[in-house]
C-alpha cells in the first residue's frame, strides 16, 4: 500500500532561518506529490504539488522536489517568517492503474518560528 | 459559496447523544471526503463518495458512524452514541472526481470541532 513519512516535530526556528521539512513515501504506481499547510484554527490549504519526477512545486517561498529515486518530496523555505508557523502535511495521490482516489497523508509536522 | 462549508464549527455533546455533522462541498465538485483530526495527530480518513458511486466506508472506526450524501451535493457525517474518544476535529474535503479530472488536489472546510463530555 502507499504511505508517507514526515519528521517527527515540532521544528522550532528563529525567523529567517532555512527550513528543511523531510517527507518520503512509498508508493504502489506513480503518484502526485503535495505538500499542504494547516494555519491555527483553519482547515488545510494547498501550499504546492509536483506531478512528475524531477519536477519542482513552489508557492511562497516554498520549494520542493519530486525525486524519484530516493522517494522523496522534502518542503524547503530559505527564510522563514513567523506567519509560517502551522503544521505542514506532506501528502501523495496514486489513482492510476486501478489505484486509490483516496490521498495518503503524513502525520503532519509542526512549525514554530520565533521572532 | 466559494468554498467548503462545515458546520457546525464547533459541538459540545454529552457522551451517549448523536451527533450530526454538515458539509456542503465546492459547487461541481464530485468527489467528498471525510477525515478526522484527533488533537496533535495527523488526518486519518473516514469515507469517501464519489458522484453515484458507492461510497468507499473503509476508514469508518465503527458502526457508531455513518456518513450519506446527497447526489454531488451536501453530505452530513453522524455519530451516534458519542463516546469521548470521538472529540476530534472532523474535517471535510472535496475535489475534481473521477477517472478524466481527478488532479489529486483536495479543498478543506475548516472543519467541526466535536468535543465530548
Amino acid at each position: 500500500g502507499n504511505s508517507v513519512t514526515q519528521m517527527e516535530g515540532p521544528v522550532t526556528l528563529s525567523e529567517e532561518a532555512f527550513l528543511t521539512i523531510n517527507c518520503t513515501y512509498t508508493a504502489t504506481g506513480y503518484p502526485s506529490l503535495f505538500w499542504y499547510v494547516q494555519y491555527p484554527g483553519e482547515g488545510l490549504q494547498l501550499l504546492l504539488k509536483a506531478t512528475k519526477a524531477d519536477d519542482k512545486g513552489s508557492n511562497k517561498g516554498f520549494e520542493a522536489t519530486y525525486r524519484k529515486e530516493t522517494t522523496s518530496f522534502h518542503l524547503e523555505k530559505g527564510s522563514v517568517q513567523v506567519s509560517d508557523s502551522a503544521v505542514y502535511f506532506c501528502a501523495l495521490s496514486d489513482p492510476g492503474a486501478g489505484g486509490s482516489y483516496i490521498p495518503t497523508f503524513g502525520r503532519g509536522t509542526s512549525l514554530i518560528v520565533h521572532p | 459559496g466559494a468554498g467548503v462549508s462545515q458546520s457546525p464549527s464547533n459541538k459540545v455533546t454529552e457522551k451517549g447523544k448523536d451527533v450530526e455533522l454538515r458539509c456542503d462541498p465546492i459547487s461541481g465538485h464530485t468527489a467528498l471526503y471525510w477525515y478526522r483530526q484527533r488533537l496533535g495527530q495527523g488526518l486519518e480518513f473516514l469515507i469517501y463518495f464519489q458522484g453515484n458511486s458507492a461510497p468507499d466506508k473503509s476508514g469508518l472506526p465503527s458502526d457508531r458512524f455513518s456518513a450519506e450524501r446527497t447526489g454531488e451535493s451536501v453530505s452530513t457525517l453522524t455519530i451516534q452514541r458519542t463516546q469521548q474518544e470521538d472529540s476530534a476535529v472532523y474535517l471535510c474535503a472535496s475535489s475534481l472526481g473521477g477517472s478524466r479530472r481527478f488532479t489529486g488536489e483536495l479543498f478543506f472546510g475548516e472543519g467541526s470541532r466535536l468535543t465530548v463530555l
